[in-house]
């Protein structure tokens, strides 16, 4: 079975320009989330979808970041404009049960972002 | 929301001994513990869960104890390996409609040859 896929895996930006980050659930998963892991740190919840809606994006800065999941399937993170303090790892995961339930989440390699 | 502490951030220990990670949750709706083992530059990866209705679990060299009433959970590799280095991370997460894991700070772990 392929996991979860995300592009690209590094980037490096300059602050204030944007960037966008792609990610593939396992097939069948209905729950996607993207975490943020700053270096040092445990990841932390930035969105969850179920399906192609959202059910917590309380933590999710959205003055700078957003996200959709518009089929379902795929997601996009995009953040703009970036600040230095956004560099970190941005880590997908997906759940396979339907309303979390007993699923595993299964993580994705990460897109590191460096801003400068 | 949910609050995580994990303890210590480093650990060292010599081939063959044990090792014990702590942590601690706020909400005592949890229900829900995984660990997750992180090598340097790749993905968080489930190595242990434990529900509420258990108190230990085992796998292996790898157990988990959860103490409810306390609001603490334990991690215990024993015999440890020089593969066993790498950052591990606790998390707790309520197992509802929408389950989301909050996770500790994590323990560099280092297994000394």
């Amino acid at each position: 079975e392929a996991g979860v896929a995300q592009s690209p895996r590094y980037k490096i930006i300059e602050k204030r320009q944007s960037v966008a980050f792609w990610c593939n659930p396992i097939s069948g998963h209905a729950t996607l989330y993207w975490y943020q892991q700053i270096l040092g740190q445990g990841p932390k919840l930035l969105i969850q979808f179920q399906n192609n809606g959202v059910v917590d994006d309380s933590q999710l800065p959205k003055d700078r970041f957003s996200a959709e999941r518009l089929k379902g399937v795929d997601s996009t993170l995009k953040i703009q404009p970036a600040k230095l303090e956004d560099s970190a790892v941005y880590l997908c995961a997906s759940s396979g049960l339907a309303g979390g339930g007993t699923g595993e989440l299964f993580f994705g390699e990460g897109s590191r972002l460096t801003v400068l | 929301g949910e609050n995580v502490e994990q303890h210590p951030s480093t650990l060292s220990v010599q081939e063959g001994d044990s090792a014990v990670i702590k942590c601690t949750y706020s909400d005592s709706a949890s229900n829900y513990f995984p660990w997750y083992k992180q090598e340097l530059g790749k993905r968080p990866q489930l190595i242990i869960d434990i529900r509420s209705n258990v108190g230990e679990k085992k796998d292996q060299r790898i157990a988990v104890t959860l103490n409810k009433t306390a609001k603490h959970f334990s991690l215990h590799i024993t015999e440890t390996q020089p593969e066993d280095s790498a950052v591990y991370f606790c998390a707790a997460a309520t197992s509802g409609s929408a389950r989301q894991l909050t996770f500790g700070s994590g323990t560099q772990l280092t297994v000394l040859p």
